[in-house]
Parts: C-alpha cells; sequence; structure tokens
C-alpha cells in the first residue's frame, strides 16, 4: 500500500496570499487530521476529518479551512497569508497511526 | 484547556543505557497516548502507543507506562543505539488519536 502522500512538497508565497494543501491518506483509511509544525509551537492540531464530516477543529483562526472528498482525500486552505504561517504541514491518516511527509510552506 | 507537558527537552546518553522520557496531561478524558519518533527532516514515525485501560506495554526495547490517577505517563528505551537518536514526542487524545494533544519533544542524542 501506498503511504499517506502530501503535494506540494514545498510551497512559497507571499503575505496576503491563499494556499490550498492536499493530503492523501493510506487507501481505506476514512480519518485525516492535519496538524502545523513549528520551532517555537511544536505540533499543533488544525483539524480532524472522518468521512467528509469536520470532527474536531484546533484553535486556529478562521483563515485556516479545509474538507474532506468522498474518496477521503482532504484539502487545507490558508487565506490571507501571514509570515507566522511559515510552518511544516503534516497530515496523517487513522487517527494518527500514519503522518505523511509535510508540505513546507514558507510566507514571505 | 488541553495541554501536555514533557520532559525532559533534551537528554543524551551513552549507547547502552536506558533512556525515560516522561509527560503529563491535564484532559482527564484522554483514552489515548502514543509516542513518536521523529528523524531531522523526517515524518513523525509512530513507534508505540497505550490506552487508558492498560497500564503497560512493552515493544522489545521499547515500553510505555501509564498512571492515569497522576495523569502520567513515560517513554522507556533500554539498551540504547546511535540510530535511536531523534526527537521524541508524546500525545494525548481523548478521542482514540482523532485529535492529538502533542508534548513539545524531547532530543535524545546516543553517544557511541
Amino acid at each position: 500500500k501506498a503511504g499517506v502522500t502530501q503535494t506540494p512538497r514545498y510551497l512559497i508565497k507571499t503575505r496576503g496570499q491563499q494556499v490550498t494543501l492536499s493530503c492523501s491518506p493510506i487507501s481505506g483509511h476514512r480519518s485525516v487530521s492535519w496538524y502545523q509544525q513549528t520551532p517555537g509551537q511544536g505540533l499543533q492540531f488544525l483539524f480532524e476529518y472522518f468521512s467528509e464530516t469536520q470532527r474536531n477543529k484546533g484553535n486556529f483562526p478562521g483563515r485556516f479551512s479545509g474538507r474532506q472528498f468522498s474518496n477521503s482525500r482532504s484539502e487545507m486552505n490558508v487565506s490571507t497569508l501571514e509570515l507566522g504561517d511559515s510552518a511544516l504541514y503534516l497530515c496523517a491518516s487513522r487517527s494518527g497511526s500514519y503522518f505523511g511527509p509535510g508540505t513546507r510552506l514558507t510566507v514571505t | 484547556g488541553e495541554n501536555v507537558e514533557q520532559h525532559p527537552s533534551t537528554l543524551s546518553v551513552q549507547e547502552g543505557d536506558s533512556a525515560v522520557i516522561k509527560c503529563t496531561y491535564s484532559d482527564s478524558a484522554s483514552n489515548y497516548f502514543p509516542w513518536y519518533k521523529q528523524e531531522l527532516g523526517k515524518r513523525p514515525q509512530l513507534i508505540i502507543d497505550i490506552r487508558s485501560n492498560v497500564g503497560e506495554k512493552k515493544d522489545q526495547r521499547i515500553a510505555v507506562t501509564l498512571n492515569k490517577t497522576a495523569k502520567h505517563f513515560s517513554l522507556h528505551i533500554t539498551e540504547t543505539q546511535p540510530e535511536d537518536s531523534a526527537v521524541y514526542f508524546c500525545a494525548a487524545s481523548y478521542n482514540q488519536g482523532g485529535k492529538l494533544i502533542f508534548g513539545q519533544g524531547t532530543e535524545l542524542s546516543v553517544k557511541p
């Protein structure tokens, strides 16, 4: 089975722009959760999706949103990017059992 | 609110020694406690987990203990090897891992 995949792997954006990140869980896994990893704040929970429904949301501003499709693939969107959004964004399938490689977002 | 405290932040041991990392959680509803190993530039990897109905779990050189009363859980690595060097994260969840609250991480260095 292929592992959890994330695209793109690296992204450079400018303040004020928006970005969409994609995550494909392992085939058959219906849950996807998203985390932001930074040196200062560590790993912080963003959202959890199961069967296209958001089950949990972390303490992030409304600029952070997400969704899940019927094939379990998930996207997260960040609008009006700020410098502080620079981070590694990780997704995980099956309740944290398997993490993807992450998308490294740099906001300039 | 939900919080997980992890200690120490750095740990240096000699090859062959044991390493212990400790975590404390605040949410008494937490029922799932995984541990992750993250090597530099790589994704977190689940190495062991424990559920609230179990006090201890062991997998080869790795063991985890849970004290629900004190809200403490610990990772024990015996006979450490240089390839054990990495950052280790503990986490707690009240919904079996769907939402994980992570500790701040422990950078383990095993010196040959």
